[in-house]
């Protein structure tokens, strides 16, 4: 059972214009989480973080943000450009219970930036 | 730069086969790691290994055995493959500490027929 949920499989904006990503876990033990952007014939690539003890992280135009209560986080791209165009990995770990640090990773969000 | 490599980009192969599948890192990391992306589904983890000749089980293990002789290096074996083994195999590594950032290498997609 997937602990980890990209419940939209696709979005497509418009550039410029905000992309908001959502992810829901159900492991109230998470307590790291992070996003992957992955490109056709690559490997995924680190995006941003969040640990539980914030509820916002920002990096330049990306934006998590953590709901503890609701078990969900958001990831928003603003603004939305062409190079953005790619699957986006919401993954999820329990750093302080688990050792080992596994991820739990969700299924995916194809975003396509249209001009 | 943190460069993760996998031997092969495609694969064909027949069932029953033994397959290797082999993935490098030149970062002296002491973690790697074996996942399958399926569509729907997301990455899942195989097997990963925190040391030289060390490993643990993943969330799907079977079907799959794995091996660490050298740091840098990481194998997934799949023993006799499946057809339902065709799948895109990510390999990446990472610093000992669980929230560090893993590197992926490229991938390698299987196919069994």
């Amino acid at each position: 059972d997937q602990q980890v949920k990209q419940n939209s499989p696709s979005l497509s904006v418009q550039e410029g214009r905000i992309s908001i990503l959502n992810c829901d876990y159900t492991n109230s033990m998470f307590d790291y989480f992070l996003w992957y952007k992955k490109y056709p014939a690559e490997g995924p690539t680190f995006l941003i973080s969040i640990s539980s003890i914030k509820d916002k992280n920002e990096d330049g135009r990306f934006t998590v943000f953590l709901n503890k209560s609701a078990k969900h986080l958001s990831l928003h791209i603003v603004p939305s450009q062409p190079g953005d165009s790619a699957v986006y990995f919401c993954a999820a770990s329990a750093i302080r219970t688990d050792s080992w640090g596994k991820f739990q990773f969700g299924a995916g969000t194809q975003v396509v930036v249209t001009p | 730069d943190v460069k993760v490599t996998q031997s092969s980009r495609y694969l064909v192969k027949r069932t029953g086969e033994k397959v290797f599948l082999e993935c490098v890192q030149d970062m002296d990391h002491e973690n790697m790691f074996w996942y399958r992306q399926d569509p729907g589904l997301g990455l899942r983890l195989i097997y990963f290994s925190y040391d030289v000749k060390m490993k643990e089980k993943g969330d799907i293990p079977e079907g799959y055995s794995v091996s660490r002789e050298k740091k840098e290096r990481f194998s997934l074996i799949l023993e006799s493959a499946s057809t339902n083994q065709t799948s895109m195999y990510l390999c990446a590594s990472s610093f000992i500490r669980p929230e560090e950032t893993q590197y992926f290498g490229p991938g390698t997609r299987l196919l069994v027929l």
